[in-house]
């Protein structure tokens, strides 16, 4: 079935660095990969919708500018968290889209700004 | 507009006992529904899904869950709890063909006890 693999699944940073999460379909085509913040106990919050070739859509209340999702090819998009401050920890994670067959996750990014 | 609702925030149940968790939801036309299952500090794995094929969706791991348009509900069941099954459960529901996002329900904690 669909894979999406994801890196790193834990990360430690100091606050004012920027970290960089990638994830990659290993055996589909995701014209469109989704980007999820998960806080602790809560269910996931879509941040940005990320299509290949184009600028990501963000959803209303997530700054852009913090953070940077660029989808190169069709099987790769990344998430960078500039300037990452201790607020920014959280569990990061991305899906590939199947539409109505189901989406795959990936195995989540644990970041903690220190 | 779409939504999804899980009634219960933590669920218990013995081993070798019947697991049910809630879920319903809002859709303004017919819904494809997930149900997803997210172990700790691990990404999300697809349980089962209704995309308007038969009403008794069967999944992994002995979990099912039917689909009532009557009463918008599309609760998931396990006949008998497995020590494994202890996790998150999450309900989802596509928001839209054209976007192909998902809502997440607020998720469900099962503990299963020995």
């Amino acid at each position: 079935g669909a894979v999406v693999s994801q890196h790193p699944s834990r990360v430690i940073c100091k606050s004012g660095t920027s970290v960089k999460i990638e994830c990659r379909s290993l055996d589909f085509q995701a014209t469109t990969m989704f980007w999820y913040r998960q806080f602790p106990k809560q269910s996931l919050m879509l941040m940005a919708t990320s299509n290949e070739g184009s600028k990501a859509t963000y959803e209303q209340g997530v700054e852009k500018d913090k953070f940077l999702i660029n989808h190169a090819s069709l099987t790769l998009s990344t998430l960078t968290v500039t300037s990452a401050h201790p607020e920014d920890s959280s569990f990061y994670i991305c899906s590939g889209g199947l539409g109505n067959y189901g989406y795959t996750f990936g195995s989540g990014t644990r970041l903690t700004v220190v | 507009a779409q939504s999804v609702t899980q009634l219960d925030s933590h669920v218990s149940v013995s081993e070798g006992t019947p697991v049910l968790l809630r879920c319903n939801y809002s859709s303004s036309y017919s819904p494809s529904l997930f149900w997803y299952v997210q172990h700790p500090n691990k990404g999300l794995q697809l349980l089962l899904k209704y995309t308007s094929a038969a009403t008794l969706v069967k999944g992994i791991n002995g979990f099912e869950a039917e689909f009532k348009k009557s009463e918008t509900s599309f609760h998931l069941t396990k006949p008998s709890a497995h020590m494994s099954d202890a996790a998150e459960y999450f309900c989802v529901v596509i928001i839209s063909y054209n976007t192909d996002k998902l809502i997440f329900g607020t998720g469900t904690r099962l503990q299963v006890f020995p």
